[in-house]
């Protein structure tokens, strides 16, 4: 199995711009997560998915961020518009129901200038 | 509400040493404890996990782990620490039950003096 895949790994835009990462969990789970992590707030959940189903949303920041799980392989998370304090690497992981483990992806490192 | 602390920051230690990262929980039932490893630039690597059994769990890289529910704690553990080891270490607590969300500790940063 490849793991979790997440494209692009870095990500540099200019403030204002539309961001979108993506993220393919491990064939078979149907749990899917995704995480900001950053220096001074480190590891947070934003928000996650059972089934293609948004679960807990409450870490999302703000209007800004949305995230959609069209379906079982696939999740996009997306910044419009970007703002400089959006910089941070942002992790997808995945699990299966019946493992209860987490596993994450490489991450994508964002910076907004 | 669950929550996890790892009281810990930083610790620095010398190559061959012996090693121990706290990690104190909180949660209202039987928790599944996990550990986390992130070498820089990379994602989080699952070194161990307890669920039920045995308190005592071995993880992968030679690291071990010690559930103890009188204390709340799930202490990590290595008995001769290698240069590779310098990272960043997580402690996380999640539930069976609910719809998987797990807690992670703030981390503890693991330097390996030559």
């Amino acid at each position: 199995d490849a793991g979790v895949i997440q494209s692009p790994r870095h990500e540099v835009t200019e403030m204002g711009q539309e961001v979108t990462l993506r993220c393919k969990p491990i064939s078979g789970h149907d749990y899917l997560f995704w995480y900001r992590q950053t220096m001074m707030r480190g590891l947070e959940l934003l928000i996650y998915f059972n089934n293609n189903v948004p679960i807990d949303d409450s870490g999302m920041p703000e209007d800004r961020f949305s995230a959609k799980m069209p379906n079982a392989s696939f999740s996009t998370l997306k910044i419009q518009p970007s703002e400089p304090r959006d910089s941070a690497v942002y992790f997808c992981a995945s699990r299966g129901t019946l493992t209860d483990t987490q596993y994450f992806g490489p991450g994508t490192r964002l910076t907004v200038l | 509400a669950q929550s996890v602390t790892q009281p810990d920051i930083h610790i620095t230690v010398s190559e061959g040493a012996s090693l121990e990262l706290r990690c104190n929980y909180s949660y209202g039932a039987t928790p599944y404890l996990f550990w986390y490893v992130q070498s820089p630039g990379q994602g989080l690597q699952l070194l161990l996990k307890y669920f039920s059994g045995d308190t005592l769990v071995q993880g992968i890289k030679g690291f071990e782990a010690e559930f103890k529910r009188s204390q709340s704690s799930f202490n990590l553990r290595k008995p001769s620490v290698h240069w590779s080891d310098a990272a960043e270490y997580f402690c996380a607590v999640g539930a069976s039950t609910n719809a998987g969300k797990s807690t992670f500790g703030d981390g503890t940063t693991l330097t390996v003096k030559p």
